[in-house]
C-alpha cells in the first residue's frame, strides 16, 4: 500500500547547529503534509504543513521543502535548541469526497529521534 | 493546548477486560480520528467521525473495538476482551471542516498495557 517513510532514524547535533530531517513518500495522489513532533509521553504536536502545490514554506525557525519530483519532504530546524529533541514525524494527508461525505486520514512514517547536545 | 483532550491517560488492565477511553475536542472541531501508536512507531489510523457520523474504519479496527460519538462531541473508544497485543498509545486528534488547513491536532493520547 501507500506509505511515508524516513530515511534516518536518528540524528544528533550539536545545540546551534541547523538539523535537516528527512522524509520520502509514495503516494503521488496526496496534496498535503505535514511534520509533527513528539515528545515522550505526549501527543504529536504540529510544527508545519505544506501543499503540493507548493515547494517551500517557512516558519519560526523551521522551513520545510517538498519535492514532488523525488517524492521527498524534509524538515530544516534552524538553530537547534535541547528542547527540540524529539521525535519528528512526517504525514501525509489522504482526503477524497464519496457520497456527498468528506473522508480524511493522515499516513505517518515511523518516525527520526532527534537529540540535541548542550 | 491543542484543544483536545483525553482521559484517562494511563490504564492498565488485565488480559480479558474491557477499557473505555474517552476524547473530548472543542466544539469547533467537528471531525474527529482515533489512532493508535507502538513503541517505535508513527501513529496508525483506526477510524474517523464526521460529527456524530463514523465515516471511516480501518481493518486495524478489529471486532472487539467500537468506537462511538453519539451528540458529535466528545468520542469514546472501547476494547472489548483486551489482548496483549492492544497494549499501545491510544491517540485522538480533531480538526474543522473547511477553513485553510487540514491539520489535525492531537490529544494527550491514553497508554494502554495490558498485563
Amino acid at each position: 500500500g501507500e506509505s511515508v517513510g524516513l530515511h534516518l532514524p536518528t540524528l544528533s547535533v550539536q545545540e546551534g547547529d541547523n538539523s535537516i530531517i528527512n522524509c520520502a513518500y509514495s503516494n503521488s495522489a496526496s496534496d498535503y503534509f505535514i511534520w509533527y513532533k513528539q515528545e515522550s509521553g505526549k501527543g504529536p504536536q504540529f510544527i508545519i504543513d505544506i501543499r503540493s502545490n507548493m515547494d517551500k514554506r517557512q516558519g519560526q525557525r523551521v522551513t520545510v521543502l517538498l519535492n514532488k519530483t523525488v517524492k521527498h519532504l524534509s524538515l530544516q530546524i534552524a538553530a537547534t535548541q535541547p528542547g527540540d529533541s524529539a521525535v519528528y514525524f512526517c504525514a501525509e494527508n489522504s482526503q477524497w469526497e464519496a457520497g456527498g461525505a468528506s473522508y480524511g486520514k493522515l499516513t505517518f512514517g515511523q518516525g527520526t529521534i532527534l537529540t540535541v547536545h548542550p | 493546548d491543542t484543544g483536545v483532550s483525553q482521559n484517562p491517560r494511563h490504564k492498565i488492565t488485565k488480559r480479558g477486560q474491557n477499557v473505555t477511553f474517552r476524547c473530548d475536542p472543542i466544539s469547533e472541531h467537528n471531525r474527529l480520528y482515533w489512532y493508535r501508536q507502538t513503541l517505535g512507531q508513527g501513529p496508525e489510523f483506526l477510524t474517523y467521525f464526521q460529527n456524530e457520523a463514523q465515516l471511516e474504519k480501518s481493518r486495524l479496527l478489529s471486532d472487539r473495538f467500537s468506537a462511538e460519538r453519539p451528540k458529535g462531541s466528545f468520542s469514546t473508544l472501547e476494547i472489548q476482551r483486551t489482548e496483549q497485543g492492544d497494549s499501545a498509545m491510544y491517540l485522538c486528534a480533531a480538526r474543522t471542516s473547511g477553513g485553510l488547513t487540514d491539520t489535525q491536532y492531537f490529544g494527550p493520547g491514553t497508554r494502554l498495557t495490558v498485563l
